[in-house]
């Protein structure tokens, strides 16, 4: 168990619908990342929030957004839902932003768009 | 940018021989580097991870990688491959200011008994 919780474990949802993932990190670690996996594409880094701020952003669409509340769970909301976005959406975590951190991963949310 | 390059995305092995998988980075600065095992319906674990000190870095269940700088690679090894260790091995590299990671392809370890 790496201490990164996220919910919900299975998501089934249609076309044009909207999502929301929700990651809550390990106690004490301030950063927060979203990754992608399909089967395609391969393990796709997101974003990265750190301490409720924006850090860095990958290859996130702008039909996908993010947000790290003060209490440092994170929330990745998907919109106009499209049958390429089913994958298995990642979240980590880690202590600080300092390259040798290694990042904790949650389980994952699986998501089916039908 | 930072990158890792994994070469071959299956590698089968028989149980006890030599488990050998490649990864070759792409940085204009000494990276931090890092090798994550996935296992089916699992998030990821980390394996090990060099961090500019020893350039030979040993990880949990008996695997080790060598960094070698001339070579830009990262190359993970375990003498002995054990059935318990099919799963989805990743490569991974960070920026010394960021740890936004960029991750390999994967490469997917059979080992047959």
């Amino acid at each position: 168990d790496s201490g990164v919780t996220q919910t919900p474990k299975h998501l089934i949802t249609a076309t044009g619908q909207r999502v929301t993932l929700r990651c809550s990190p390990r106690s004490g670690d301030l950063s927060v990342y979203w990754y992608q996996q399909s089967l395609d594409q391969g393990l796709q880094f997101l974003i990265q929030y750190y301490n409720g701020e924006e850090r860095a952003k990958g290859n996130i669409l702008e039909r996908f957004s993010a947000q790290q509340f003060p209490d440092l769970h994170s929330e990745l909301n998907l919109s106009s839902l499209e049958l390429g976005d089913s994958a298995l959406y990642f979240c980590a975590s880690s202590a600080s932003v300092a390259g040798y951190n290694e990042q904790f991963f949650g389980p994952g949310t699986r998501l089916t768009v039908l | 940018a930072q990158s890792v390059t994994q070469l071959g995305s299956h590698v089968s092995v028989s149980e006890g021989a030599l488990v050998l998988l490649r990864c070759n980075y792409s940085s204009s600065v000494p990276p931090y580097l890092f090798w994550y095992v996935q296992y089916p319906n699992q998030g990821l674990q980390l394996l090990l991870k060099y961090t500019s000190a020893a350039t030979l870095v040993k990880g949990i269940n008996g695997f080790e990688a060598e960094f070698k700088k001339s070579e830009t690679s990262f190359h993970l090894t375990k003498p002995s491959a054990h059935m318990s260790d099919a799963a989805e091995y990743f490569c991974a590299v960070s920026d010394r200011n960021n740890n936004d990671m960029r991750f390999g392809a994967g490469t997917r370890l059979t080992v047959k008994p």
